[in-house]
């Protein structure tokens, strides 16, 4: 029973240039949750979707970041025009049914972004 | 809104010696609270959780907590560290009403087990 997949593990950017994240949740959930955790810091909530929808995106900044979870495929977290301060690490979870915290999230590995 | 402050970044022990890792939260609202896991290059896994009921929590591997009310607090524990244990250490807090989805972390404490 594979965890949740995110891909690439690391990804190098230079200043201007695009990323893009992946996330494939576990297998038979719904819900899926983008964390960012920069240097020194705990992780922060970005953005929460649901299949096609975005349910809360209230902790994405307002420029240059989007993300989606498309019918068939995986999650895509995409920043644009990416800045040195987008170097962080971003993680993705996933949980079945329910948009309460009694439903645990499991988390992704991670994947690490340098922006040189 | 809620926060979560882990003082120590760091915490060294001796292999079999007890360990603690503190955590404090704030909230003007009732909260869950979680402890994860990070093992070097894995995601988190959940240790434990508070949701209602015994303010004393068992969890994976030996690891329980105890929600302290009066102190806002949500203490980790293990009588005897192993190696393996070596990781980062995550508190975690969300409030009950909507958007309890959202977990807020703290910056983490690195357990260090040495032989």
């Amino acid at each position: 029973n594979a965890g949740v997949m995110q891909n690439p593990r690391h990804l190098v950017r230079r200043r201007g240039q695009e990323a893009r994240l992946r996330c494939s949740p576990m297998k038979g959930h719904s819900h899926v949750y983008w964390y960012r955790q920069l240097p020194e810091e705990g992780l922060k909530f970005m953005v929460y979707l649901q299949k096609e929808n975005i349910i809360d995106e209230s902790g994405m900044p307002k420029e240059r970041f989007s993300a989606e979870f498309p019918k068939e495929g995986p999650s895509i977290l995409r920043i644009q025009q990416v800045v040195r301060g987008d170097s962080a690490a971003y993680f993705c979870a996933s949980s079945r049914a329910s948009r309460s915290s009694t439903d645990t999230q499991y988390f992704g590995p991670g994947t690490r972004l340098t922006v040189l | 809104a809620q926060s979560v402050t882990q003082l120590d970044s760091q915490v060294p022990v001796f292999e079999e010696a007890p360990v603690e890792l503190r955590c404090n939260y704030s909230s003007s609202v009732s909260v869950y609270l979680f402890w994860y896991v990070q093992y070097p290059n894995q995601g988190l896994q959940l240790l434990l959780k508070y949701l209602s009921g015994s303010t004393l929590v068992k969890g994976i591997n030996g690891f329980e907590a105890e929600f302290n009310k009066s102190q806002t607090s949500f203490h980790l524990r293990k009588p005897s560290v192993h190696i393996s244990d070596t990781a980062e250490y995550f508190c975690a807090v969300s409030g009950l009403m909507d958007s309890s989805y959202k977990l807020i972390f703290g910056s983490g404490t690195r357990l260090l087990v040495r032989p």
